[in-house]
């Protein structure tokens, strides 16, 4: 079974500290993974990755992908109270479900002042 | 500009009712989504439609059901409202091309449903 797994499932920083968040995925036939950010509503898109080595950048955000040892990163540096949210992480695979994500449970991040 | 809405926002209801919620894309994409968040789990695929009269069960599937009638809409009921129904549901959609379905999805505001 498809599955992707986040880790920590919630995190306390201090303004100002930078923040690397988990992603490792078991997709069969994956094709991309994809990472949001959730704050009180809707899921909002960030990045997505398809290729090992190359970094996604975003302002103060950044994410890489390892299709060789499974999993994902997602960096945020100078962290900001306005970043505090959930951080969603989803795979992709080719197949009869195309386009399907396959969500982890993401990681609570507070961001304190 | 494009953009995806749900409605209602927020619903209560009775176990045994049948509930509709409803999903409206302007982007004029052909793959809808079907989501339900809860603690601890994270968002649930539900159902999913890639175009107009096609339909697919996703992970969590029983006690719902979707009709895909044109391309801007994709309702879901829920058949007999049951208390494990309360959650808060979200709709998605996504473009497809020539090469294929794309993989970014875009979220609607979502639904609190309160199944007492």
């Amino acid at each position: 079974e498809d599955k992707v797994v986040q880790s920590p499932l919630s995190l306390v920083v201090h303004e100002g500290d930078t923040v690397t968040l988990n992603c490792s995925y078991e997709v069969t036939n994956f094709r991309s993974l994809l990472w949001y950010k959730q704050e009180k509503k809707a899921p909002t898109f960030l990045f997505m990755l398809t290729s090992s080595g190359i970094e996604k950048k975003s302002g103060r955000l950044s994410s890489i992908l390892d299709k060789k040892e499974l999993f994902s990163i997602l960096n945020i540096t100078a962290t900001q109270t306005g970043d505090s949210a959930i951080y969603l992480c989803a795979g992709t695979n080719y197949g009869g479900s195309q386009g399907n994500l396959i969500f982890g449970k993401g990681t609570k991040l507070s961001v304190k002042p | 500009d494009a953009e995806i809405t749900q409605s209602p926002r927020h619903k209560i209801t009775e176990t045994g009712r049948q509930v509709t919620l409803a999903c409206h894309q302007t982007w004029n994409h052909n793959n809808m989504f079907w989501y339900r968040q809860d603690l601890g789990h994270g968002l649930r695929l539900i159902h999913y439609s890639y175009g107009v009269q096609d339909t697919n069960k996703g992970e969590v599937s029983d006690g719902y059901s979707v009709s895909r009638s044109n391309t801007e809409d994709l309702p879901l009921t829920l058949e007999s409202a049951a208390s494990s129904q309360t959650s808060v549901y979200f709709c998605a959609s996504s473009e497809s091309t020539l090469a294929g379905t794309t993989d970014t999805q875009y979220f609607g505001p979502g639904t609190r449903l309160t199944v007492l």
